[in-house]
């Protein structure tokens, strides 16, 4: 199953854009990006997916480079509410792969 | 639209004691799943259901069993509970099993084996 590296936290000041990255250098054609996020004592929550093109809805965006080998989600704008913890993970379209990461926790300061 | 529901919420069992978490999802989905979070962990699958009437093992399915009783039901049962099974379960639906659809996800059960 092909793989995600995320950092383990980042930290943002409030109302200001959050970008975070995810590596997956072992990418394969048929495989989504997918982005989930846990707030705390809740339950995960869905973000945003992508296959090869960027996508925005109304809660981010998703950036994929152009060799998939890496993809960013932004936060436009950071609210104490985005504190929480970013799971990026990859999602054959055959599908394979549940595997959620330890993932990346966001802390946003006001 | 509840989205996906569980019951109970917190539980606490003796090793040895058998219980069945429950799930449920108003949404029409094909596919369910339960997954296990450990303390500081990401969720590990446990089980899931691609579609009615089938069930497939995840990463780690011993001490598990599963029933997909109708299209929203998907009940997971611990025969004989170990404290190793002291975890939080969370139950999620998607439109199919493939990447193509995304997972929505229960409040969790919060079960401890002493």
């Amino acid at each position: 199953d092909a793989k995600t590296t995320q950092p383990n936290s980042m930290e943002s000041n409030e109302e200001e854009p959050v970008h975070l990255p995810c590596n997956h250098s072992t990418i394969s054609g048929t495989d989504y990006i997918h982005w989930y996020r846990q707030l705390p004592s809740q339950g995960p929550e869905y973000v945003i997916h992508g296959l090869t093109s960027n996508v925005n809805n109304r809660m981010a965006s998703l950036a994929i480079a152009e060799d998939r080998k890496s993809s960013t989600l932004i936060l436009h704008r950071a609210t104490l509410r985005d504190a929480a913890v970013y799971y990026c993970i990859l999602r054959d379209v055959g599908g394979q792969n549940f595997v959620f990461g330890p993932g990346t926790r966001l802390s946003v300061l006001p | 639209n509840a989205g996906v529901t569980q019951t109970p919420k917190f539980q606490v069992l003796k090793t040895g004691q058998s219980m069945t978490l429950q799930c449920a999802q108003d949404m029409n989905h094909n596919s369910m799943y339960w997954y296990r979070q450990d303390p500081g962990m990401g969720l590990r699958l446990i089980y899931y259901s691609a579609s009615e009437g089938t069930t497939d093992k995840g990463e780690v399915p011993n001490g598990y069993n599963v029933s997909r009783l109708n299209k929203r039901e998907f009940s997971l049962r611990l025969e004989s509970a170990a404290p190793s099974q002291t975890s939080v379960y969370f139950c999620a639906s998607s439109g199919s099993w493939t990447g193509v659809y995304e997972q929505f996800f229960g409040p969790g059960t919060r079960l401890t084996v002493l």
